[in-house]
């Protein structure tokens, strides 16, 4: 069981926008602004999308944009392209034994 | 340009021991933080490792601590991965990743698949 809460599916049209949440504790999610989300296709690496909370590494599109609001955070995809169709997770520091810990994944489906 | 590309990976017994190596190529690993991060076969993302730029700060997920031990080399440019006393549910594609914040990895590796198995 994951210690971050993430939805394990949503879809949307492209052109649409979604939003996956991803929900922790004030230990995690809530404590710190230390939150990334990061993309994954399928027999890939991850890839970077947002870090601290709501930070665009460059070469990522605008349409993703990152928040939080106490113990979740969001991720949200505007203007949704097939491309956009992978696995998104989200991570957060922890005030834990284990500093960093992961949500379970949410597969973005577009339909 | 950014790479990082591990290898070691392989199939080992319960209980024995393999050693994870990334070698970094376009920027000085010495200068980041860096993290080891696997997953399982059809699983999601967990994290292992972590080693400060300074090398001062080291630490590990519950799950591993006492059986990984992460490290480095500036001179080979290059990141370890010690695994012993390896288990079943090590089994899993190991990334390693340059952070930019403790949970922010900016560049991955490709990975290095272990399966433990008898």
């Amino acid at each position: 069981q994951s210690a971050l809460t993430q939805p394990a599916s949503v879809s949307g049209s492209p052109g649409q926008s979604i939003t996956i949440s991803c929900t922790g504790t004030t230990s995690d999610v809530g404590g710190y602004n230390y939150v990334s989300w990061y993309q994954q296709h399928p027999g890939k690496a991850p890839k970077l999308m947002i870090y601290d909370v709501s930070n665009r590494p460059s070469g990522v599109s605008n349409r993703f944009s990152g928040s939080k609001s106490g113990n979740t955070a969001s991720l949200t995809i505007s203007g949704l392209q097939a491309e956009d169709e992978a696995a998104y997770y989200c991570s957060s520091y922890s005030f834990s034994s284990t500093p960093v810990v992961f949500g379970g994944g949410t597969k973005l489906t577009v339909l | 340009e950014v790479q990082l590309v591990e290898s070691g990976g392989g199939l080992v017994q319960p209980g024995g021991s393999l050693r994870l190596s990334c070698v970094a190529s376009g920027f000085t690993l010495s200068s980041y933080s860096m993290n080891w991060v696997r997953q399982a076969p059809g699983k999601g993302l967990e994290w292992v490792s972590y080693i400060s730029s300074a090398g001062s700060s080291i630490y590990y997920a519950d799950s591993v601590k006492g059986r990984f031990t992460i490290s480095r080399d500036k001179f080979r440019n290059s990141l370890y991965l010690q695994m012993d006393s390896l288990r079943d549910e090590d089994t899993a594609v190991y990334y390693c990743a340059r952070a930019v914040t403790m949970v922010g990895n900016d560049y991955w590796g490709q990975g290095a698949l272990v399966t433990v198995s008898s």
